[in-house]
């Protein structure tokens, strides 16, 4: 069974300070896509990055970056000095096999405070 | 980046009445997806098509329908809302292998 673990429900750090999200999955598929949303209050969900089960190289993109391990099964999401903008809930995503067939399965979301 | 709409953005409407909100994308997608999300919740998968005359059901079961007659257009519709349908739906879309796309949801409060 696939499934999607955020072990942080909610996360409340200080403007300028450094935030990891945690995100832990299981499959037993071998070919598996990873994905981080981010749903601010106004409620839509925002792409962040999507990740292939075969390509374990880590991505930075400004003050976003993602580890991803499949040792640990573990693709977390570190925010570099945060902003108050990034206050937002963030979702981890998994889906199973190919690209066009697999649904996405979620986690319950990492809610994330940044106060100035 | 797909266009995706959804209407209303905010509804809220007594027991029994039916509704159906709206999702339209621009971008010629032929997987569309519905989705529910509690607030402060996970989101699940209620509705999801492969393209026109295609509808499947998701994961988390519902009482709700959907229809796909156009390629942009994919609607859900309750037939008799109820306070358990209260909740945020969230529409997507994607093209063939590749990342799902979201609207801005409709909150939805049935009294």
């Amino acid at each position: 069974a696939q499934k999607v673990t955020q072990a942080q429900t909610e996360i409340s750090v200080v403007e300028k300070e450094d935030v990891t999200l945690d995100c832990v999955y299981e499959t037993r598929d071998t070919t598996y896509y990873l994905f981080w949303y981010k749903q601010p209050p106004s409620g839509e969900l925002v792409f962040l990055i999507r990740r292939n089960s075969f390509d374990e190289q880590n991505e930075i993109s400004g003050r976003y970056s993602w580890n991803f391990q499949k040792s640990t099964s573990s693709f977390n999401f570190t925010i570099t000095a945060s902003q108050v903008v990034d206050s937002a809930v963030y979702f981890c995503a998994l889906s199973e096999g190919p690209l066009s067939q697999g649904n996405l399965i979620f986690g319950k979301g990492t809610k994330l405070s940044v106060k100035p | 980046e797909a266009d995706i709409y959804q209407t209303p953005r905010y509804l809220v409407i007594g027991t029994g009445k039916k509704i159906t909100l709206e999702c339209s994308q621009t971008m010629g997608h032929d997987k569309m997806y519905w989705y529910q999300q509690d607030p402060g919740m996970e989101l699940h998968l209620i509705h999801y098509s492969y393209g026109v005359n295609s509808t499947e059901k998701g994961d988390l079961s519902s009482e709700s329908t959907v229809s796909r007659i156009r390629t942009e257009h994919f609607p859900l519709t309750l037939e008799s809302a109820r306070p358990s349908h209260t909740s945020q739906y969230l529409c997507a879309s994607s093209p063939p292998g590749e990342t799902q796309y979201f609207g801005p949801g409709t909150r939805l409060l049935v009294l």
